[in-house]
């Protein structure tokens, strides 16, 4: 069965460091992907995601993400954090006809 | 564009009651929409699949008498949640699609905070 791990259930980063979020998945095509974030009782807002191309992706905010097909990943990452990027981080895959598979779950917690 | 709203975004209901959660595609048609649940810390579990003008599919373990979906439109689909009880307290997201392409990416509503006294 196709599968999507995010292997840190929560990181601390401390503000203005680089940021990597780990994402993780298994399926034998390459699929559609996505990361979104979800600050405290909002909904999922769309960062980045991938359908084709360029393996690099630029997204919202500062943040990228860059497919790997060799090791099925497709980590986040961003120069330098700011305390308002705060919120819990979802992985996605996109397999056939719009279905979605997320990941469990990044939080990201930004010390001063 | 792909704007998706919910209504209520939050609601407070007594135990026993039924609560309905609006999802509207506003401007675009959405040829299918998708329930989530959401607990606390938790990441989003798919409920329901739904497709205009046809019954929803339910995931494994999820009552379709207690949750009753309807996508009468092509903008519109509705959560019913029946004889509601404080385990179905929850956080409820709608997202929603267009059809035609190999992948239609899903566009998420905001969410719906139902908490069952």
């Amino acid at each position: 069965a196709q599968s999507v791990t995010q292997p840190d259930i929560h990181i601390t980063v401390s503000e203005g460091a680089s940021l990597e979020l780990r994402c993780n998945y298994s399926y034998g095509a390459t699929p559609y992907l996505f990361w979104y974030v979800q600050s405290p009782g909002q909904g999922l807002q769309l960062l980045l995601k991938y359908f084709s191309g360029d393996t690099l992706v630029q997204g919202i905010k500062g943040f990228e993400a860059e497919f790997k097909r060799s090791q099925s990943s497709f980590n986040l990452r961003k120069p330098s954090v700011h305390w308002s990027d705060a919120a819990e981080y979802f992985c996605a895959v996109g397999l056939g006809y719009s279905t979605l598979t997320f990941g469990k779950g990044t939080m990201l917690l930004v010390s001063p | 564009g792909a704007v998706v709203s919910q209504h209520p975004s939050r609601v407070i209901c007594k135990s026993g009651t039924s609560v309905k959660i609006e999802c509207r595609s506003l401007d675009f048609q959405a040829t299918t929409m998708f329930w989530y649940r959401q607990f606390p810390k938790q990441s989003l579990m798919l409920m329901a699949t739904s497709n205009e003008g046809s019954k929803a599919t339910y995931e494994q373990g999820v009552e379709k008498d207690k949750f009753l979906i309807n996508h009468a439109s092509l903008t519109l689909s509705t959560l019913t949640v029946t004889s509601a009880h404080p385990e179905d307290s929850s956080f409820y997201i709608c997202s929603a699609a267009t059809s035609g392409g190999p992948y239609n990416e899903q566009f998420f509503g905001p969410g719906t905070r139902l908490t069952v006294l």
